[in-house]
């Protein structure tokens, strides 16, 4: 009965690389989205989508692209992975936009 | 576009003190001001939020303020316990737009 699930949990890869995380929730959420923590700490908002919809699109490299194929799943392609890309992603969901953000458990991306 | 500055960026306290954590946020029209707990290697969970209708909200040991005059709201927590040790981060949004979050502290409870 988890709320948000990513998989994998970890990944790690090489350089140049091409991976997919992918994100579920079971809550019947409209809005869900992609949080990177870097090595500091900070969450920073990649990417919203709003009933499959894209609502907000940080300042991310078009390396990074979304994907909702229904409303309850938001996958994340990354292309040619860089080194800087290391870092753990979070999927988050929330009823309303920007409200109460649900995490799923994060998937820790080591780039070598 | 709304920027949140929180402070300290660490936080260590002895065990049954009370720790503060400040956030001030730059835009007059944020209404919505959620805390979030990180535990290590866990995801980041809800521990409060407060709306801009209400100057202060209290749960069990933890409690939020906000001062809308002075844009600056605290997450209070009295009689710490080890398990309070995480990073805690504050966020602000207002209606329409996403949550922008502090860099977070890391508390520290001594025991």
């Amino acid at each position: 009965d988890t709320a948000v699930s990513q998989t994998p949990k970890y990944l790690v890869t090489q350089m140049g690389n091409d991976k997919s995380i992918k994100c579920e929730q079971n809550l019947g959420h409209d809005t869900m989205y992609w949080y990177k923590q870097d090595s500091k700490k900070f969450l920073k908002i990649m990417f919203s989508y709003n009933n499959k919809e894209l609502i907000i699109n940080e300042t991310v490299p078009n390396r990074f692209s979304p994907k909702s194929p229904d409303k309850a799943h938001l996958n994340l392609h990354i292309n040619s992975l860089e080194l800087g890309d290391s870092a753990v992603y979070f999927c988050a969901s929330s009823q309303e936009f920007a409200g109460e953000q649900f995490f799923g458990p994060g998937t820790r991306l080591t780039v070598l | 576009g709304e920027n949140v500055e929180q402070h300290p960026s660490t936080l260590s306290v002895q065990e049954g003190d009370s720790a503060v954590i400040k956030c001030t946020y730059s835009d007059s029209a944020s209404n919505y001001f959620p805390w979030y707990k990180q535990e290590l290697g866990k995801r980041p969970q809800l521990i409060i939020d407060i709306r801009s209708n209400v100057g202060e909200k209290k749960d069990q040991r933890i409690a939020v303020t906000l001062n809308k005059t002075a844009k600056h709201f605290s997450l209070h927590i009295t009689e710490t316990q080890p398990e309070d040790s995480a990073v805690y981060f504050c966020a602000a949004s207002k209606r329409g737009n996403k949550l922008v979050f502090g860099a977070g502290t890391i508390l520290r409870v001594k025991s």
